[in-house]
């Protein structure tokens, strides 16, 4: 199947420092990743569209100069939280979508997470 | 705006019986629908898919039922197994995947 993997699996990183996750889609070429955050106990909420070769697509609500991502291959996307502050300690997941796959398919396939902890 | 909502937080199941996984949304526009299984400081993974065509998809032990006109679908996990303890989080796609709240799965020896 499909494999997507992140790096770092967890980061503590202090106060105003940046922090970039990485996301791979591993045996297949992925045109389309998708970003997320979840809370504890909460919903995965949708951050980001990254789309290869263009500018991300950002959710109502989530400041595109404080997450930065970048899809510069077909296999690699990275998400850098700028300045991070304790506020933004949360579980990060990825997504990516084959760019085999017809154009209306539905399908993901997931990370296993970024945990960040901003001290 | 919650578009896609799981009411129950939790369930608690005895194995061998069946796990009922309710989700409701709003936006008819849906064209499909996911359940993915997740464990604590993992990504989601894929469990089972309806079209929004569909009423019905089965796959092992896992049914996925959906009706439009109540804008509810459900999972049925039968029999449920210690190892199906889990957070389940239904989904509903229209080019992106908007996610439930999620419902903690507990099914007991």
């Amino acid at each position: 199947g499909a494999v997507v993997s992140q790096h770092p699996s967890w980061v503590i990183c202090k106060s105003g420092t940046s922090v970039k996750i990485e996301c791979r889609s591993l045996d297949f070429q992925a045109t389309t990743m998708f970003w997320y955050r979840q809370f504890p106990k909460q919903s995965l909420m949708l951050m980001a569209t990254s789309n290869e070769g263009s500018k991300a697509t950002y959710e109502q609500g989530v400041e595109k100069d404080k997450f930065l991502i970048n899809h510069a291959s077909l296999t690699l996307s990275t998400l850098t939280v700028t300045s991070a502050h304790p506020e933004d300690s949360s579980f990060y997941i990825c997504s990516a979508r084959d760019a085999g796959a017809l154009s209306s398919s539905y399908e993901q396939y997931f990370g296993p997470g970024t945990r960040l902890t901003v001290t | 705006d919650q578009q896609v909502k799981q009411n129950s937080p939790s369930l608690s199941v005895q194995e061998g019986r069946i796990s009922i996984l309710n989700c409701d949304y709003t936006n008819s526009m849906f064209d499909y629908f996911l359940w993915y299984k997740k464990y604590p400081a993992e990504g989601p993974t894929f469990l089972i898919s309806i079209s929004s065509i569909k009423d019905k998809n089965e796959d092992g032990r896992f049914t996925v039922f959906l009706n439009k006109s109540a804008k509810h679908l459900s999972l049925h996990i039968v029999p449920s197994q210690p190892g199906d303890s889990a957070v389940y989080f239904c989904a509903a796609s229209r080019g992106k995947l908007i996610f439930g709240q999620g419902t903690e799965l507990s099914v007991k020896p």
